[in-house]
């Protein structure tokens, strides 16, 4: 497996345009995280799914953030009007569920990092 | 609210010795502890997963232990070595709501 596949690697877009990140899941996995990192506040989680449901949300800071999974192998995180603020990296995650007897050991992305100007 | 906390946050040391990192979470109700390592630039590569009801793990010169009653996780590397500077960070899965907390991470430097 290629692992977990984030897209683009890089992003640099103007305040007030729309962004999107995507993710592609290792295959078999039905648990999603997406994260946002920065220096002051480390590793945060924004939102994640389980079998393509979104569970908890609470993370995301506005309603200018929206994520979807329409399916298992595929996921957005949607920016829309994005600020500077929003300048980090983003990580997309993927494992098998808890409820799975399975190994439920985490992998992540390579990140895209985005920067609003 | 689940909190994660990695001391110290910086460390360096001499090539070769052995050093302890540390985790602690404030809520005990977990499923697993995962200890990833991140270089600069770079995503986080997970180095060993303990699953509660499990004690320690060992991969390599890489040790982790759990305590999960005392919310306590302690990653041990032997014989460091330069290739082994970078932040390495720990998560904890809850089992109440399957979500994983992440501390800040420990900076870890090795002097050649």
């Amino acid at each position: 497996d290629a692992g977990v596949i984030q897209s683009p690697r890089h992003e640099v877009t103007e305040m007030g345009q729309e962004v999107t990140l995507r993710c592609k899941p290792i295959s078999g996995h039905n648990s999603l995280f997406w994260y946002r990192q920065t220096m002051m506040r480390g590793l945060e989680l924004l939102i994640y799914f389980n079998n393509n449901v979104p569970i908890d949300d609470s993370g995301m800071p506005e309603d200018r953030f929206s994520a979807k999974m329409p399916n298992a192998s595929f996921s957005t995180l949607k920016i829309q009007p994005s600020e500077p603020r929003d300048s980090a990296v983003y990580f997309c995650a993927s494992s098998r569920g808890r409820g799975n007897a399975m190994n439920t050991e985490a992998f992540f992305g390579q990140g895209t990092r985005l920067t609003v100007v | 609210k689940q909190e994660v906390t990695q001391i110290p946050a910086a460390l360096s040391v001499p090539e070769g010795e052995n050093l302890v990192l540390n985790c602690s979470f404030t809520d005990s109700a977990i499923y697993n502890l995962q200890w990833f390592r991140q270089d600069p630039g770079k995503g986080l590569t997970s180095l060993l997963l303990i699953q509660s009801s499990q004690r320690e793990q060992t991969s390599g010169r890489l040790n982790a232990s759990l305590d999960k009653s005392s919310g306590r996780s302690t990653l041990y590397i032997a014989a460091s070595q330069p290739g082994d500077s970078a932040t390495y960070l720990c998560a904890v899965r809850e089992t109440r709501d399957d979500k994983i907390i992440f501390g800040k991470g420990t900076r870890l430097h090795i002097l050649p």
